[in-house]
């Protein structure tokens, strides 16, 4: 059974960097073509795509917040993490992993999402 | 970037009525196409990939089609649980991108 679990700080202020981790189980992040992704959904932008790391370390980023973050993961572990640099208001939203599907970039698993608000 | 133009924004209709969603994409995407349902408070789950391919476990009510740049999501005889949210998705390249979004209503 394939699972998935976001966690992160809940609230955290302007400028700040923000650091989730993605618990899994039912697969692991070291088999051939595996990959898992982050997603993100506010009210104004809807869903945003934001990064996807493979089972080799291969990492792709959404070019319109590529400079703001890093995606890692910790195998041994079945983990895998975000980082998001210099938060704003604007990043207020639910952020999902997921895990890839298969042959292309679909996600037949998701976390339930962590509500992540940026507030001073 | 792929943009993907999803209609109607919202549909209202009765249990067992049909309902087609409609996904456009801006330029062709080889049927490289997901659907997602999302329930609120709940993460979008998987229903249709490859525009046309039904997921493990998704009732035979849902199918898809498409080619190209234009996409639809037909759900027949609506019961109360497809109530929800529906979403597309590029799966080609990224960065990868999604549909605003169809919020089906009960009428």
């Amino acid at each position: 059974q394939v699972t998935l679990k976001e966690s992160g700080p809940g609230i955290l202020q302007p400028s700040q960097t923000l650091s989730l981790t993605c618990s899994f189980s039912g697969f692991s992040l070291s088999t051939y073509g595996m990959c898992v992704g982050w997603i993100r959904q506010s009210s104004g932008k809807g869903l945003e795509w934001l990064a996807n790391i493979w089972w080799n370390d291969d990492k792709y980023y959404n070019p319109s917040l590529k400079n703001r973050l890093t995606i890692s993961k910790d195998t041994s572990n079945n983990q895998a993490f975000l980082k998001i640099t210099n938060m704003d208001t604007a990043d207020t939203a639910t952020y999902y992993c997921a895990r890839r599907a298969g042959s292309w970039d679909y996600f037949d698993y998701w976390g339930q999402g962590v509500m992540v608000t940026v507030s001073s | 970037d792929i943009q993907m133009t999803q209609s109607p924004a919202s549909l209202s209709a009765s249990l067992g009525e049909t309902v087609t969603i409609e996904c456009l994409a801006s330029e062709d995407i080889y049927d490289i196409l997901a659907w997602y349902q999302q329930k609120p408070g709940k993460s979008p789950q998987l229903l249709i990939y490859d525009a046309s391919s039904l997921h493990t476990g998704v009732p035979s009510r849902f199918s898809g089609s498409g080619s190209g740049t234009q996409y639809s999501l037909k759900i027949n005889s609506l019961q109360p649980e497809d109530f929800a949210s529906y979403y597309c998705q590029n799966g080609l390249s990224a960065p990868l991108t999604f549909g605003s979004g169809t919020k089906l209503e009960i009428k």
